[in-house]
């Protein structure tokens, strides 16, 4: 059984279009994450939510806006694709429990921009 | 603010070797402090975890020690396998707080045999 999946897991597409990954959890877990992992391997949270309730926003860019229409599942969209979009986007979620503090995540989608 | 700062990769080493990744961190807090692995094309896994000073997190023959008189959190293992050959991320969160893990850059590790 898969814990967290993301689709699509490959994204090849031009500049200024809209696209959307989707991330679905089976675990039960009431907090979701979007990180991002850049070219150089560094990785950077982007959004959480916790109960469909948007807990953090790291400074992305409004063309990129996340949608949780339930707790198992943590959509990122994307508008107006830029080539320094182009990275691996990570969904992750946790039990949000302060106390398990392990975050699960998904295999990435890669998405390139050209 | 806070953050994590790793070794600079590629660490090359031979089957059996002695491993170590050296991680240090600032924080404003009392983090918790965690390494995730990343196996090629694959998403990350938790490796390990200290949640206070002086714990020592160990899984799969891998240890690390929180060190708050150093701010350390260095990554050994006694004796590496290919198997082991992966992206090593040390990172940080406040569970207590957003939860939010902060990541070093990442330490590509090669074993060869």
């Amino acid at each position: 059984d898969t814990a967290v999946s993301q689709t699509p897991k490959y994204l090849v597409t031009q500049m200024g279009n809209d696209k959307s990954i989707k991330c679905e959890q089976n675990l039960g877990h009431d907090t979701m994450y979007w990180y991002k992992q850049d070219s150089k391997k560094f990785l950077k949270i982007m959004f959480s939510y916790n109960n469909k309730e948007l807990i953090i926003n790291e400074t992305v860019p409004n063309r990129f806006s996340p949608k949780s229409p339930d707790k198992a599942h943590l959509n990122l969209h994307i508008n107006s694709l830029e080539l320094g979009d182009s990275a691996v986007y990570f969904c992750a979620s946790s039990q949000g429990d302060k106390i398990s503090y392990e975050q699960y995540f998904g295999p990435g989608t890669r998405l390139t921009v050209t | 603010g806070d953050s994590v700062t790793q070794m600079e990769g590629p660490v090359t080493l031979s089957e059996e070797a002695f491993l170590t990744i050296n991680c240090t961190y600032t924080a404003t807090g009392y983090p918790s402090l965690f390494w995730y692995v990343q196996y090629p094309g694959e998403g990350l896994q938790l490796l390990l975890k200290a949640t206070k000073a002086d714990d020592k997190g160990s899984n799969k023959g891998f240890e690390a020690t929180y060190r708050k008189e150093t701010t350390s959190f260095h990554l050994e293992k006694g004796s590496v396998q290919v198997s082991d050959s992966a992206v090593y991320f040390c990172a940080l969160s406040y569970p207590y707080n957003t939860d939010k893990l902060i990541f070093g850059t990442g330490t590509r590790l090669q074993v060869f045999p």
